[in-house]
């Protein structure tokens, strides 16, 4: 059973406007998540993190939120830009060193 | 980029044949992954390895085993592929980290397997 999950298998949004992608956990035990971006025929690549004692966490136009009590983190992206479209994984950590992964949203940003 | 290199980049393989997939990284981390990335099943753990000749399973790991002989060395074995096999498999490190203190986890480029 996955414990990290990703609802929505993918999202199209306007350039300029935001993009919101979602994540849902089960494992409390989790302390420590991430996000991932990944382009076809390449390994995945960090994008962003979040400390479970935070609820939030910029960089740019990338925001994370954790919303601990729900068990729920997103990314928000603004604005969105073509060159944003790719396939977002969220992650979780476990054990320090151990991670597992969402399904992946596939991000479409049309010009 | 971390230095990650997967060997090899690709194959095509019989079904009932051995495969190894290599990995090697130069960035001296303790922490060693192999995940598999399916369609509608994102990236799933295969094994992990913790340190030199320490090993252990993750989410998938039925019909794979992995060793490690050399920190930067992390090998993952199909003892004998199944079509079910077919798949891109990723190696990925990561330092070590406690406590509330953030570590990154960085992905190779990837294998791609086909099980024929």
């Amino acid at each position: 059973d996955q414990q990290v999950k990703q609802n929505s298998p993918s999202l199209s949004v306007q350039e300029g406007r935001i993009s919101i992608l979602n994540c849902d956990y089960t494992n409390s035990m989790f302390d420590y998540f991430l996000w991932y971006k990944k382009y076809p025929a390449e390994g995945p690549t960090f994008l962003i993190s979040i400390s479970s004692i935070k609820d939030k966490n910029e960089d740019g136009r990338f925001t994370v939120f954790l919303n601990k009590s729900a068990k729920h983190l997103s990314l928000h992206i603004v604005p969105s830009q073509p060159g944003d479209s790719a396939v977002y994984f969220c992650a979780a950590r476990y054990n320090f060193n151990k991670f597992y992964f969402g399904s992946g949203t596939k991000l479409n940003v049309k010009p | 980029d971390a230095g990650i290199t997967q060997s090899p980049r690709h194959k095509v393989t019989e079904t009932g044949t051995p495969v190894t997939l290599r990995c090697h990284q130069t960035e001296n981390h303790r922490y060693m992954y192999w995940y598999r990335q399916d369609p509608g099943h994102g990236l799933r753990l295969i094994h992990y390895s913790y340190g030199v000749k320490d090993t252990d399973k993750g989410e998938v790991s039925d019909g794979y085993s992995v060793s490690r002989s050399k920190t930067e060395d992390f090998l993952l074995t199909l003892e004998s592929a199944t079509s079910s096999q077919t798949s891109v498999y990723f190696c990925a490190i990561s330092e070590e980290r406690t406590a509330l203190s953030g570590n990154t986890i960085y992905f190779g480029e990837g294998s791609w397997l086909t099980v024929v």
